[in-house]
């Protein structure tokens, strides 16, 4: 199967930890990026390869792959990050893309 | 600093040909991979289809059948065409440029998206 499936929700209290799933065949031969995304925004790269953030993303926000589960953490979090979460990857075929079904991060 | 905009009619009529366009600027868009994402509203994001600029495309195999990539490098844009709509197609739709290689691949930057309604 060339489905993601990611947890549809997870809350965390503000300054906790919390980590996002994202299951899939296709990620043990892909590595999943990360997208966060707000409402009434364009979605934002947090997190792609082994373990990459772009320039301007904070240190917070981590990856980490393990067989066919690939993971976002977020280590201290911030109102701010409150946010849709997808991950995406090539699918089996390797010539097309999947996002995961998406994962709602409330902080409390 | 690669920025992206996304343009093209807000309402499209049932069966008819939904027309974006996407113009780069601050890059090339002869040098690259670029797709186009859409996300239906209260639903997840779903990835159209991309294309280099030499004419090489792919496809998601659920909407190939109604979906065409084109770029022009005169204009440095690159567009979308998708026929026979229906308000199932009704979204925010996103281009992007697409990084990477086999193991690994990113979508960054984003347009702000555009929000097109498939009604009568």
């Amino acid at each position: 199967s060339s489905e993601l499936t990611q947890d549809p929700g997870v809350s965390v209290a503000l300054g906790q930890t919390v980590r996002i799933s994202c299951q899939g065949d296709n990620l043990r031969s892909n590595y999943a990026s990360w997208y966060q995304h707000k409402p009434g925004q364009a979605p934002l790269l947090v997190i792609y390869g082994k373990n990459n953030r772009p320039s301007g993303i904070p240190d917070r926000f981590s990856g980490s792959t393990s067989g066919n589960t690939a993971s976002l953490t977020i280590t201290g979090a911030q109102a701010e990050d409150e946010a849709d979460y997808y991950c995406n990857s090539r699918d089996i075929s390797g010539y097309h893309y999947v996002f995961g079904t998406g994962t709602k991060v409330i902080v409390l | 600093q690669v920025q992206l905009q996304e343009s093209g009619p807000g309402l499209v009529k049932p069966s008819e040909t939904l027309s974006l366009t996407c113009t780069v600027s601050g890059g090339d868009v002869s040098t690259d991979y670029w797709s186009w994402i859409r996300q239906p509203p209260g639903k997840g994001l779903e990835w159209i289809g991309n294309m280099y600029f030499r004419g090489r495309t792919n496809y998601n195999p659920s909407l190939k059948s109604r979906v065409t990539l084109s770029v022009d490098t005169s204009k440095n844009v690159f567009s979308l065409r998708l026929n026979s709509v229906t308000a199932a197609d009704t979204a925010v739709y996103y281009c992007t440029r697409d990084n990477g290689g086999s193991l690994q691949n990113w979508f960054d930057p984003w347009g702000q998206g555009t929000l097109v309604t498939v009604s009568s």
